[in-house]
């Protein structure tokens, strides 16, 4: 149990193109879903969480306007790049709280993001 | 949030228990320790958390000190599968936030 997904796993995409990437939680329900950026060699670094059916809470420092996150259902939630330059290039892996008291997250297997 | 401090990195042999130290002397009560490690580009899996009791499961043991100030997280029979970067996290109640410190990168050697 407690299964999430990412798609794509991977994507490249030239500069100033939009690139959405998708976070499911598989056999649960996620009312709060997270974000994360890890560079190379680095840790993950929190991006915004993402309340079902409210507006994102950005961290200091990120651009809301440039990652647009929607989470529109207890089982989605997507994280659009928007005109995407090479330094967005990264690897993004989103969470999913359990459900049923269990407070613990549940990580995706990431995607990596090539910006050319 | 408190900060973790834990060791870079950490050698241990195939078959030994693996002892992995998280500092963290700035918690408050209420505060859970939450153990995550991530093998070369994947997403992190979650291995274990605790409050105040030491708990095991069938990946690891938790062991906190009394006073909370510090944590082992322990792999009795490494194997060359475990070897990846260990993150010791404390979460505060109230928020479900994690934040991420350097972790330590264990290295299972055969």
């Amino acid at each position: 149990g407690a299964v999430v997904s990412q798609h794509p796993s991977w994507v490249i995409c030239k500069s100033g193109t939009s690139v959405k990437i998708e976070c499911r939680s598989l056999d649960f329900q996620a009312t709060t879903m997270f974000w994360y950026r890890q560079f190379p060699k680095q840790s993950l670094m929190l991006m915004a969480t993402s309340n079902e059916g409210s507006k994102a809470t950005y961290e200091q420092g990120v651009e809301k306007d440039k990652f647009l996150i929607n989470h529109a259902s207890l089982t989605l939630s997507t994280l659009t790049v928007t005109s995407a330059h090479p330094e967005d290039s990264s690897f993004y892996i989103c969470s999913a709280r359990g459900d049923r008291g269990r407070n613990e997250q549940y990580f995706g297997p990431g995607t990596r993001l090539t910006v050319t | 949030d408190a900060k973790t401090t834990q060791p870079t990195s950490m050698d241990c042999a195939e078959g030994r228990a693996a002892n992995l130290p998280c500092n963290h002397s700035t918690i408050s009560g209420n505060e859970y320790v939450y153990w995550y490690r991530q093998i070369h580009s994947q997403g992190p899996q979650y291995i274990i958390h605790g409050l105040k009791n030491n708990e095991t499961n069938e990946m690891a043991s938790l062991i906190i000190t009394e006073d909370r100030k510090s944590s082992t997280l322990i792999l009795p029979h490494a194997t060359l599968r475990d070897t990846a970067v260990y993150y010791c996290i404390v979460r505060a109640s109230g928020t479900y936030k994690y934040i991420f410190g350097t972790g330590t990168r264990l290295k299972v050697l055969a």
